[in-house]
């Protein structure tokens, strides 16, 4: 079966930096894709990846391997509008989206 | 302001009923989308839309079923609502259907059914 993992929860200090870890098992890879949704949001597109390696955007960066099946998402220089729900989700072979449940990401001061 | 417009934002409905979720947007994107949202779960895709006047089912199709008559609406309709539907459901699109995967999501329409 299909199937992503990430931690359900994840608590950091603002101004340090935290990686969310996704595994995935799907039928055929077409890249990796986090999402940041924030409390009673809609998600927001944050990085694609389909090559194995890292891609950095800004604070953010984002890191896949596909022959381990895993990503992480790396958040430096955390501020208190870090504190949202992470989705790693994954795009199989007939360009559907599998999604993780989410990692909900704590900032305390 | 160019995006997703999801309607009621929120709704409850007394079991059996009727309900229609309005999705709309003005992106000119082909692939539309309905996912369902429950604590604890990844988000689950009810029904997609590779392009206007195709529809095709997703994970959780049952009790669902949609239409796509034109390129910029795409109705959600529970014909008779359950209680294992309350959820929150967002509608989303993409400017090709799933070449490039970048979802732009509606703000959500939270539904309680009694």
């Amino acid at each position: 079966g299909q199937n992503i993992d990430q931690p359900t929860e994840m608590t950091a200090t603002e101004g340090a930096i935290v990686q969310i870890n996704c595994t995935y098992q799907t039928s055929g890879f077409n890249g990796l894709f986090w999402y940041q949704q924030h409390a009673g949001e809609a998600p927001t597109f944050l990085s694609y990846n389909v090559l194995d390696g890292l891609e950095e955007k800004g604070r953010f960066s984002s890191f896949l391997s596909r022959s381990k099946g895993y990503s992480y998402l790396l958040l430096k220089e955390l501020q208190m509008k870090d504190s949202a729900s992470y989705l790693c989700a994954a795009m199989d072979s007939n360009y559907q989206l599998i999604w993780g449940a989410g990692t909900k990401l704590i900032i305390k001061p | 302001i160019a995006g997703i417009t999801q309607a009621p934002t929120s709704q409850i409905l007394a079991a059996g009923r009727r309900m229609t979720l309005r999705c709309t947007q003005d992106m000119r994107h082909n692939a539309m989308y309905w996912y369902r949202q429950d604590l604890g779960l990844g988000l689950r895709l009810i029904h997609y839309s590779n392009t206007a006047g195709t529809t095709g089912k997703g994970e959780v199709p049952d009790g669902y079923s949609v239409s796509r008559a034109n390129t910029d609406d795409f109705p959600l309709t529970l014909a008779s609502a359950v209680p294992s539907q309350t959820s929150v459901y967002f509608c989303a699109s993409s400017d090709s259907a799933g070449l490039t995967g970048e979802l732009f999501f509606g703000e959500g329409s939270r539904l309680t059914v009694l």
